[in-house]
């Protein structure tokens, strides 16, 4: 079974500058999806980025961008220039593409980010 | 022109009685999805229906039964309500294409007392 782990319950950062939010996953299959969402205080999940396992390049989003390490199973999003209102918790998720059973988003325990003026 | 609606966000209710949620998707999406999201946060899948198929069933108590009248809504009803349920119960939405992001509802909030 897939797992996904987020090592940092809580991160903290400056308004203006980088955060780095850590996720590690297992799994045993090649083809999959890897996702950050974002659930602010209003309790929606938003989706902030997403990832193809075949992909090599780095998603990136404007000021999200991720580094995917395919063999070391680790999914990390990079926030730039760190904004008030990126202040929320940070879901990662996987997903797998074989049928049916990409039925399930498997997501991490969270990471809260607080961001100071 | 809520993609995702689920009514209602909260629900306070005593130990032991029967409480709904229900779900509805306007994006045209062929699977739907009840996810739990516990105290500390973490979210879990119940259940996730494909075109009104039940295609997953994660474990869930025999009191939570899912209920897929047509593509577009998934209801949840609950029976004896314990105080274990309390929770945010989301609803959400996709095409079966993996890639395909999930679309949430805002959550419903059960208290369970």
């Amino acid at each position: 079974a897939q797992t996904v782990t987020q090592s940092q319950p809580e991160m903290s950062v400056q308004e203006a500058e980088t955060v780095t939010l850590s996720c590690t996953y297992d799994t045993s299959e090649s083809d999959y999806y890897l996702f950050w969402y974002k659930q602010p205080p209003s309790r929606q999940m938003i989706l902030v980025i997403r990832q193809e396992a075949y992909k090599q390049q780095n998603a990136t989003e404007n000021r999200f961008s991720v580094n995917f390490q395919k063999a070391a199973k680790s999914f990390s999003l990079k926030i730039s220039d760190s904004q008030l209102g990126d202040a929320a918790m940070y879901f990662c998720a996987y997903r797998s593409r074989r049928i049916y059973n990409t039925d399930k988003l498997i997501f991490g325990t969270g990471t809260r980010l607080q961001v100071f003026p | 022109d809520t993609a995702v609606s689920q009514t209602p966000k909260y629900l306070v209710t005593q130990m032991g009685n029967d409480k709904s949620i229900k779900c509805e998707q306007n994006l045209g999406h062929d699977t739907m999805y009840w996810y739990k999201q516990d105290s500390k946060k973490f979210l879990k899948i119940m259940f996730s229906y494909n075109n009104k198929e039940l295609i997953i069933n994660e474990t869930v108590p025999n009191r939570f039964s899912p209920k897929s009248p047509d593509k577009a809504h998934l209801n949840l009803h609950i029976n004896s309500l314990e105080l274990g349920d309390s929770a945010v119960y989301f609803c959400a939405s996709s095409h079966t294409s993996g890639n395909e992001k999930l679309f949430f509802g805002s959550g419903t909030q059960l208290s369970v007392l």
